[in-house]
């Protein structure tokens, strides 16, 4: 069965350090999603992709967040300089949804990377 | 902000016992989904029901929605110990961002 794939799984840093996350979704799978997830709630949207355009943004801290999915396919989510409230869950899902138009399908989620800023 | 909210936050019960699940939502929605999240773990979705839908079935999940009080529940029947996670509800609208509660966490005592 395909999975998301994400690397690495466990990431400890000390603030002001730069750090990169690397999300590879399933086959096919035109639209990718970063999610961060704090400890006792639900996930929150970062970054939206469709193909290699982001098309949502919006929660995502551009001061010191950067994605990018140059060939759309896998995707790269990096902090520069990582601070103390970073520290979370950060979650890659696909889904074969195309953005704004047609069905809606199910989003598929990676294990996630625990990232621990110091 | 999250648009949808999960009550109760934490629901303990018994092997066989049923689980039930609710969800409010604030603006309008197409679709909203559950998903199941084990400890420290990527969620995985149980089931999806769009907004013209009342009700699903998926195994030992039934879903309802009902769009004029903007509200869902996930009912897990002769639930097991295995079913020990958290339930997440997530809604969507046009362009498909998703948005999730808070979640629900279930414990399901052997």
């Amino acid at each position: 069965e395909a999975e998301v794939a994400q690397s690495p799984r466990y990431k400890i840093t000390e603030k002001s350090q730069a750090v990169a996350f690397w999300c590879d979704p399933i086959s096919g799978h035109a639209t990718l999603y970063w999610y961060r997830q704090i400890l006792g709630q639900g996930p929150e949207l970062l970054v939206q992709f469709q193909d290699e355009s982001v098309v949502d943004d919006s929660q995502l801290p551009k001061d010191r967040f950067s994605a990018e999915r140059l060939k759309g396919v896998d995707s790269t989510l990096k902090i520069q300089p990582a601070e103390l409230g970073d520290s979370a869950m950060y979650l890659c899902a696909s889904s074969s949804s195309t953005w704004g138009t047609g069905p809606f399908y199910e989003q598929y989620f990676g294990p996630g990377t625990r990232l621990t800023v110091t | 902000s999250q648009q949808g909210e999960e009550d109760p936050q934490a629901l303990s019960i018994q092997e066989g016992e049923n689980a039930t699940m609710n969800c409010s939502y604030k603006t309008s929605i197409n679709n909203l989904q559950w998903y199941r999240q084990n400890s420290g773990r990527g969620l995985v979705h149980l089931i999806l029901i769009r907004s013209n839908e009342r009700e699903k079935h998926s195994g030992r999940l039934r879903v309802t929605l009902d769009t004029s009080k903007k509200s869902s529940s996930l009912l897990i029947t002769a639930s097991r110990a295995a079913d020990t996670a958290s339930y997440f509800c997530a809604t969507s609208r046009g362009g498909f961002k998703t948005i999730f509660g808070a979640g629900t966490r279930l414990f399901v005592k052997a």
